[in-house]
């Protein structure tokens, strides 16, 4: 089984500073791994993934992650806020042979001018 | 493509009045996903469908809930009755065969309130 752990609920940063949101799975097989975004009112929009291959993973908007298998995270980084990154952000894990998403809790980013 | 489209946007109904969701994957996808989001418990996986197909509705919370796939661009997903804690945002995905490893591609929801 796959599951996602979210470290904090609620992230707050100013605008231009480094956005960092953590993100550890367990997975029993090798992972997929996601970050979906959503916008208030909005489905869940596709950041970046990790499947196979180069463990950094660049995504839209400016937004980057890094699979690192010895930790078992994914961690998500921007290295500069803008007002429009503020949303919610799921991370999710899935089996390579399987089509089920495991979502963690969700981070909420508020962005300060 | 449209995307993945759902209906309708918001639903608000009574206590034990019957409710049904409805949405269309995108075309050429021939899986499709039903999620509900809630404050409590995130967001969880109810159902899915291959090729029309229910594959695994381990996720139906309960008796009261059923999902159909009559076809590849339609799908439904009824409550009855409702209840007001099935209050939630319900999200349908659908991911096609061969795409980038289990990406999955969100209609905008369907925003519940049962009182």
């Amino acid at each position: 089984a796959q599951s996602v752990t979210q470290l904090g609920s609620h992230v707050s940063v100013s605008e231009g500073a480094l956005v960092l949101l953590r993100c550890n799975y367990s997975s029993s097989v090798p992972p997929y791994l996601f970050w979906y975004v959503q916008y208030p009112n909005q489905g869940l929009q596709l950041l970046l993934k990790y499947t196979t291959g180069a463990t950094l993973v660049k995504g839209i908007n400016g937004f980057e992650a890094e699979f690192k298998k010895s930790e078992t995270s994914f961690h998500l980084t921007k290295p500069s806020a803008h007002m429009s990154d503020a949303a919610e952000y799921f991370c999710a894990v899935s089996a390579y042979n399987d089509y089920k998403l495991s979502f963690g809790a969700g981070t909420t980013v508020t962005v300060r001018a | 493509d449209a995307g993945v489209i759902q209906s309708p946007r918001h639903e608000v109904t009574e206590m034990g009045q019957e409710v049904t969701l409805r949405c269309k994957p995108i075309s050429g996808h021939d899986y499709l996903f039903w999620y509900r989001q809630t404050m409590m418990r995130g967001l969880e996986l109810l159902i899915y469908f291959n090729n029309n197909v229910p594959i695994d509705d381990s996720g139906m919370p309960e008796d009261r809930f059923s999902a159909k796939m009559p076809n590849a661009s339609f799908s439904t997903l009824k409550i009855q009755p409702s209840e007001p804690r099935d209050s939630a945002v319900y999200f349908c995905a659908s991911r096609q065969t061969g795409s980038s490893y289990n990406e999955q591609f969100f209609g905008p929801g369907t925003r519940l309130t049962v009182l």
